[in-house]
């Protein structure tokens, strides 16, 4: 099955710094890539997605890259405010008829200092 | 539209007891899941409904039956609690195929065997 790997487990920036999340995947066949942002005591919400016949997708100050051939993504996140303070996790999965089913990283946990 | 709902919020249970959480949701999704949050391990796969009438197993389904009841409703059910199973429960849903495919969690449901 797919296995996700996420790094790293906690990472703290400067409020208006950049901050960067990676992560792995091991199933060649995955084809979408989803990042959730879970507040503490909160559900995860999905913040951006990425299929994989994209390379870089952006949504305002959140971006995701894509590199198929090394089987590796990241979440990049620009001019951080405290509101982004949360865990973040990577998912990867296997989007074909009938097989959904979607494997989390082991999250993030980003801080943003003030 | 009130997306993903789920019983009961916070449980206690003794070793041993037998509890089921509901989850429901309104959004005519065919895919559901259920997923356990532990620190340090992420989210992690328990059992998986593509469509009504089916289920398969996930990363961690020992200990656990699911029922899918119809569309709407996919329920956990533990037989004998342990206190390994004291987690984080989150019920989502999806919509299968290339399109629409963001997962929408419930709120969770904390539970803590003692």
């Amino acid at each position: 099955g797919e296995n996700v790997e996420q790094h790293p487990s906690t990472l703290s920036v400067q409020e208006g710094d950049s901050a960067v999340i990676k992560c792995t995947y091991s199933d060649s066949a995955s084809n979408y890539f989803p990042w959730y942002k879970q507040e503490l005591g909160k559900r995860p919400q999905l913040i951006i997605d990425i299929r994989s016949n994209v390379g870089e997708k952006k949504d305002q100050r959140i971006a995701v890259t894509l590199n198929k051939t090394a089987k590796h993504f990241s979440l990049h996140i620009t001019e951080t405010q405290p509101e982004d303070s949360a865990v973040y996790f990577c998912a990867a999965s296997r989007r074909n008829f009938g097989n959904e089913k979607l494997t989390f990283g082991t999250g993030t946990r980003l801080t943003i200092i003030p | 539209n009130a997306g993903v709902t789920q019983t009961p919020k916070f449980q206690v249970l003794k070793t041993g007891q037998s509890m089921t959480l509901q989850c429901a949701q309104d959004m005519n999704h065919n895919s559901m899941y259920w997923y356990r949050q532990d620190p340090g391990m992420g989210l992690r796969l328990i059992y998986y409904s593509a469509s009504e009438g089916t289920t398969d197993k996930g990363e961690v389904p020992n200990g656990y039956n699911v029922s899918r009841l119809n569309k709407r409703e996919f329920s956990l059910r533990l037989e004998s609690a342990a206190p390994s199973q004291t987690s984080v429960y989150f019920c989502a849903s999806s919509e299968k195929g290339r399109l629409n495919t963001e997962a929408f969690f419930g709120q969770g449901t904390r539970l803590t065997v003692v």
